[in-house]
């Protein structure tokens, strides 16, 4: 089975502080995805990822960036975190660019004080 | 840009059908998506479409593609309350990023 684990299911921080959420997959997968899942708005995409040392900006990615060193892990930063920065956020990952069938870690929900 | 439009909740009695209705405005598009996430966990993918089928059948799912109308609907069968979740319609054009709806959240009562 496709395994793709984020660092934290809860994060609290506070305004101002820099904030990384990791996401691993475990199935050698070229494509990797980030999201934030927020009431009413479902999820928007922040930024992707086709290979490594390689993003693609999504729909929303302002006060964001990201890192993929290594093909299995995808990094989101958020270099000063501010409050609307209070969300749910998915990872994702694919091994095709066509079929695309994305699997979903479980997701973190980070609170910003 | 390209949207995915779905209604936001719908509440069935168990053992009815659920349909969930999704319009989406890309007429490229090649692939649609049924994702499934329940409370507190990330999406799981249900089953998927490619835009030259108009039914795909899977158990107790039944999506319905019209292409002309831009048109994808779920029908759930039998419906359990353990199909309580939302319900993400998504589509895909070759090679771009999934685009997805606000989800339908299902709720069935006994």
């Amino acid at each position: 089975d496709v395994k793709v684990t984020q660092s934290s299911r809860y994060l609290v921080k506070r305004t101002g502080e820099k904030v990384f959420l990791e996401c691993v997959q475990d199935m050698d997968h070229e494509n990797m995805f980030w999201y934030r899942q927020d009431p009413g708005l479902g999820l928007r995409l922040i930024y992707f990822s086709y290979d490594v040392k390689m993003k693609e900006k999504g729909d929303i990615p302002e006060g964001y960036s990201v890192s993929r060193e290594k093909k299995e892990r995808f990094s989101l930063i958020l270099e000063s975190a501010s409050t609307n920065q209070t969300s749910m956020y998915l990872c994702a990952s694919s091994n095709q660019r066509d079929l695309e069938t994305q699997y979903f870690g479980p997701g973190t929900r980070l609170l910003v004080l | 840009g390209e949207d995915v439009e779905q209604s936001l909740f719908l509440s069935v009695r168990e053992g009815d059908s659920s349909v969930i209705n999704c319009t989406y405005t890309d007429s490229s598009s090649t692939y649609l998506y049924w994702y499934k996430q329940e409370p507190g966990a990330g999406l799981q993918l249900l089953t998927y479409i490619f835009s030259n089928m108009d039914m795909k059948q899977d158990q107790r799912l039944t999506v319905l593609l019209n292409k002309k109308d831009k048109h994808l609907s779920l029908r759930i069968a039998d419906t359990q309350t353990g199909d309580s979740a939302i319900y993400f319609c998504a589509s895909k054009e070759a090679g771009t990023a999934l685009i997805f709806g606000k989800g339908t959240t299902l709720s069935v009562s006994s």
